[in-house]
């Protein structure tokens, strides 16, 4: 069964540093994308980047090019969502998901989110 | 980079309704759509990709359909556990872009 494990919620502070994991269990890891998907309180999806876990090839959505690192860890199997200085605006939930064959592709296996408040 | 429209942005129904919900892309997108439901606190969850190919699963009373750049998803007959938000995303091209949402409520 395809699982995607996300870290737990964070509360942070401006300008603080931060990283939330997405591990993944069920497929083969190193022929897969996994992308990430910012959700703001109320508000709608956006898509900010995928990596590919073969190779760490990586793509950025405009929006979030050099808001945000996305990276990879193939011995544990987990992707990686960074951020170097945090600001409030980054208060939202945060999903990794597969997308389903290549990629660009719809997603077909989501995790569970992370929540990640910025406040002083 | 393509816009997605989602109309309307809310509804309210009843149980039994039959509901149709709308996608428009700012260009053609050849039928790279999928569509999502979530529910509060919850991951997104896939109902259809391809426009109107049904994920394994997922009840036949949803449907979608459309063509070129206006897309559809209609719920046949609504059910108590289908009240929730509907997403629709396009995968034509990068940057991936999803509708605005519309929330389904009880009438």
């Amino acid at each position: 069964e395809v699982q995607l494990v996300q870290s737990g919620a964070e509360v942070k502070k401006p300008g603080e540093s931060l990283k939330i994991s997405c591990k993944h269990s069920g497929y083969s890891f190193t022929s897969s994308w996994i992308g990430w998907v910012r959700q703001m309180p109320g508000k709608g999806l956006e898509w900010m980047g995928i990596i590919y876990l073969g190779d760490s090839d990586t793509r950025y959505s405009p929006s979030f090019q050099g808001q945000v690192t996305i990276s990879a860890d193939k011995s544990i199997n987990t992707a990686f969502l960074q951020w170097s200085s945090l600001k409030a605006s980054d208060t939202a939930m945060y999903y990794c998901a597969r997308p389903r064959g290549g990629w660009p592709n719809y997603f077909d296996y989501w995790g569970q989110g992370t929540p990640v408040t910025v406040s002083s | 980079d393509i816009q997605m429209t989602q109309s309307p942005s809310s509804l309210s129904a009843s149980v039994g309704d039959r509901v149709t919900i709308t996608c428009r892309a700012s260009q053609g997108i050849s039928n790279s759509l999928a569509w999502y439901q979530q529910k509060p606190g919850k991951a997104p969850k896939l109902l259809l990709f391809a426009a109107s190919r049904l994920e394994s699963g997922v009840p036949s009373r949803f449907s979608g359909g459309g063509s070129g750049t206006d897309y559809t998803l209609t719920i046949s007959s609504l059910q108590p556990e289908d009240f929730a938000t509907y997403f629709c995303q396009q995968y034509y091209s990068t940057p991936l872009s999803f509708g605005g949402g519309t929330k389904v409520e009880i009438k």
